[in-house]
């Protein structure tokens, strides 16, 4: 069955970057895109961007450009995300989730169980 | 960007009633809304896709309805099973936005 692992939780200062990674299983990883979702604690859903493990291809969302990095490596079937110049307000459960693109419909199908990241000084 | 706004923000009822949430975006896109169920610390689970398609495994108690701007989730008859929070995303362009979300819970 299709599984999206993600590393664990992470605390860290202002100012400082962080890495997390979703290892996929379960289906041919360069297939599909990989999107990540955040969600600061009490709020709701807000899409950073996404990955193409196929070709490399990304598309960070708008107000992360500059500080948001979405990498893959398919020898491991893995996708990273990597922020920079953390805030206190990036703050937030972070979450990755595999795009099902079929007939002109588009839907998040699969998700990863989270990563906890907590910047604080 | 287009800004989905989703009502009631909370909202309490007994089992066996029919629950309705709404869901509303910020121009035209068409049937290219997704629908997705929370619970607390948990990752989103999807549910309908294009609207109105239910995605394989969840139950018939669900329906989703609505093109263009306007959309509704309906559970005919809702279970403890159901409490969380409900969010509406539409995919019609980039990025990807989601609703505000609706928190559903027993009375």
């Amino acid at each position: 069955q299709v599984q999206l692992v993600q590393s664990g939780a992470e605390v860290k200062r202002p100012g400082a970057s962080v890495k997390i990674s979703c290892k996929a299983s379960g289906y041919t990883f360069t297939d599909f895109y990989i999107h990540w979702v955040r969600q600061a604690p009490g709020q709701g859903l807000e899409w950073m961007g996404w990955v193409y493990p196929g070709n490399d291809g990304t598309s960070p969302a708008r107000r992360f450009q500059g500080r948001v990095a979405l990498t893959r490596d398919t020898s491991v079937s893995t996708v990273y995300l990597e922020l920079d110049s953390l805030r206190n307000d990036d703050t937030a459960l972070y979450f990755c989730a595999r795009a099902h693109w079929v007939s002109g419909s588009y839907y998040l199908d699969s998700w990863g169980q989270g990563t906890l990241v907590t910047v604080t000084s | 960007d287009i800004q989905m706004t989703q009502s009631p923000s909370s909202l309490s009822a007994s089992v066996g009633d029919r629950v309705t949430i709404t869901c509303q975006a910020s121009q035209d896109i068409k049937k290219n809304l997704n629908w997705y169920q929370q619970k607390p610390g948990k990752a989103p689970r999807f549910l309908i896709y294009d609207a109105s398609n239910l995605e394989t495994g969840v139950p018939s108690r669900f329906s989703g309805s609505g093109s263009g701007t306007d959309f509704t989730v309906t559970i005919s008859s809702l279970q403890p099973e159901d409490i969380g929070t409900y969010y509406c995303q539409q995919y019609d362009d980039l990025p990807l936005t989601f609703g505000g979300g609706t928190k559903v819970e027993i009375k």
